[in-house]
């Protein structure tokens, strides 16, 4: 099974501020990568698949890049509505889906 | 627009089953697998598998093999996850999603949870 791994566990950040969130695969999956955000006692929401591509009604601010093994999610202009948990999930060689063990982004 | 609504929270015993309901509306279901993940106490996403199409073509992680079986009923836009023999560590919520394949798999929209609790 391909594991993915994310840095960092938490990180603290003010308004305004921009962010990057990586997530390495165990081996190549290409571009095929997703990223998910996560609430507290919500159901996740898809923010970009494909590595890069945003999701309808996702705000620009959010970008993703990558290929290979090596994926970050930015956040441009953090906005209070970001602080949430971050998920990468693969789906280059599904089943099984793997997804990272998250990123928390709390607000300084 | 699409949605997908889960069942209530359920309380079981060890050894017991539970059957967990995704309806879902706002778009073709016979169209799009449904994929199931569930997540422990403050822990992260764990896949437990998915059902691909109206044939019923399922696939199921490893961990679950077994013990879960994913069905889905066409006539009523419903995804349905039975979890056998339950264990403390069963404890969780349950997630369904859209599955929309393509260029990349991905889950997109994810039902409210359900809320599962097995305890003695």
């Amino acid at each position: 099974d391909i594991q993915m791994t994310q840095s960092p566990s938490s990180l603290s950040a003010s308004v305004g501020d921009r962010v990057t969130i990586t997530c390495r695969a165990s081996q190549t999956i290409y571009t095929y990568l997703n990223w998910y955000q996560q609430k507290p006692g919500k159901a996740p929401n898809l923010l970009i698949y494909a590595t890069s591509t945003l999701e309808s009604g996702v705000p620009s601010r959010f970008s993703g890049s990558g290929s290979g093994t090596d994926f970050t999610l930015t956040i441009s202009n953090v906005q209070p509505e970001d602080f949430a948990t971050y998920y990468c999930q693969q789906s280059y060689s599904s089943p099984p889906v793997t997804f990272g063990q998250g990123t928390r982004l709390e607000i300084k | 627009q699409v949605q997908l609504v889960q069942s209530g929270a359920e309380v079981k015993k060890p050894g017991a089953s539970v059957k967990v309901s995704c309806k879902g509306s706002g778009y073709s279901f016979m169209r799009f697998g449904i994929t199931w993940v569930r997540q422990a106490p403050g822990q992260g996403l764990e896949w437990m598998g998915w059902i691909t199409d109206n044939n019923g073509n399922t696939k199921y992680a490893e961990k679950f093999q077994g013990r879960v079986t994913m069905t889905t009923d066409t006539s009523t836009s419903t995804a349905y996850m039975e979890l056998r023999s339950l264990r403390p560590d069963d404890t969780a919520v349950y997630f369904c999603a859209r599955l929309v394949t393509g260029i990349s798999a991905r889950f997109d929209p994810w039902g409210q949870g359900t809320l599962v609790s097995v305890s003695s």
